[in-house]
């Protein structure tokens, strides 16, 4: 079955500097599509970044960018020169290549940027 | 605006009572997606409508839930007979062309049942 797991339940990180969220994922499917959403404490899922399975290059979204390791089954989400409104939920989430296009999610991780 | 909308933002409602909420995609989007997320947890999906055809629906949706897309616009999930644990915020996702397409969520519906 696939899955998407989480580890970090929160992560603190320092206005200006880079962080890193983890995301592993398990799935039988050779064709699949990772996202990164961004839920801030009114409770809107924002679409960040997007990989998918067959992609050669690691995605990049202006301060977003994805480290994809296939071979390890993880995507992470790496935020640079991170600013006070990046303080929100992350959830990393999957599509497999057999379903219509529903997202299976993590459980997230609460990032909180420090001043 | 022209992003996905829902309605109401809130509800409370009475155990047993039957609640309704309507999502409003964005116009050009043929795809709809309905989730449910509790408290700590990332979004679960629900069931996915592509235009006016419900396609899949997940084994959380029991015969208590119902959704809707009768004209492949807007959408409506009904839930009969509410019990405390459909307490939780209910999200609707629109997306276009390919599965792989992101999906655009909208505010969501937070539904309390006392």
């Amino acid at each position: 079955a696939q899955k998407i797991t989480q580890t970090q339940p929160g992560m603190f990180v320092q206005e200006k500097e880079a962080v890193t969220l983890d995301c592993t994922y398990d799935t039988s499917d050779p064709s699949y599509g990772l996202f990164w959403y961004k839920q801030p404490s009114s409770g809107e899922m924002i679409f960040l970044i997007y990989q998918g399975s067959y992609d050669q290059q690691n995605a990049t979204e202006g301060r977003y960018s994805l480290n994809f390791q296939k071979a390890r089954k993880s995507a992470n989400l790496v935020i640079s020169a991170s600013q006070l409104g990046d303080s929100a939920m992350y959830f990393c989430a999957m599509r497999d290549g057999g379903s219509q296009g529903n997202l299976i999610f993590g459980k997230g991780t609460k990032l909180s940027v420090k001043p | 605006d022209t992003g996905v909308s829902q309605d109401p933002r809130h509800k409370i409602t009475k155990r047993g009572q039957n609640v309704t909420f309507r999502c409003d995609p964005i116009s050009e989007h043929n795809r709809l997606y309905w989730y449910r997320q509790t408290l700590g947890q990332g979004p679960e999906f629900l069931t996915y409508f592509q235009n006016e055809a419900q396609l899949e629906k997940s084994r959380l949706l029991s015969d208590r839930f119902s959704a809707e897309r009768p004209k492949g616009s807007f959408s409506t999930l009904e839930i009969q007979r509410t019990e405390q644990g459909d307490s939780a915020m209910y999200l609707c996702a629109s997306s276009s062309g390919p599965p792989y397409n992101e999906q655009f969520f909208g505010p969501g519906t937070r539904l309390t049942v006392l």
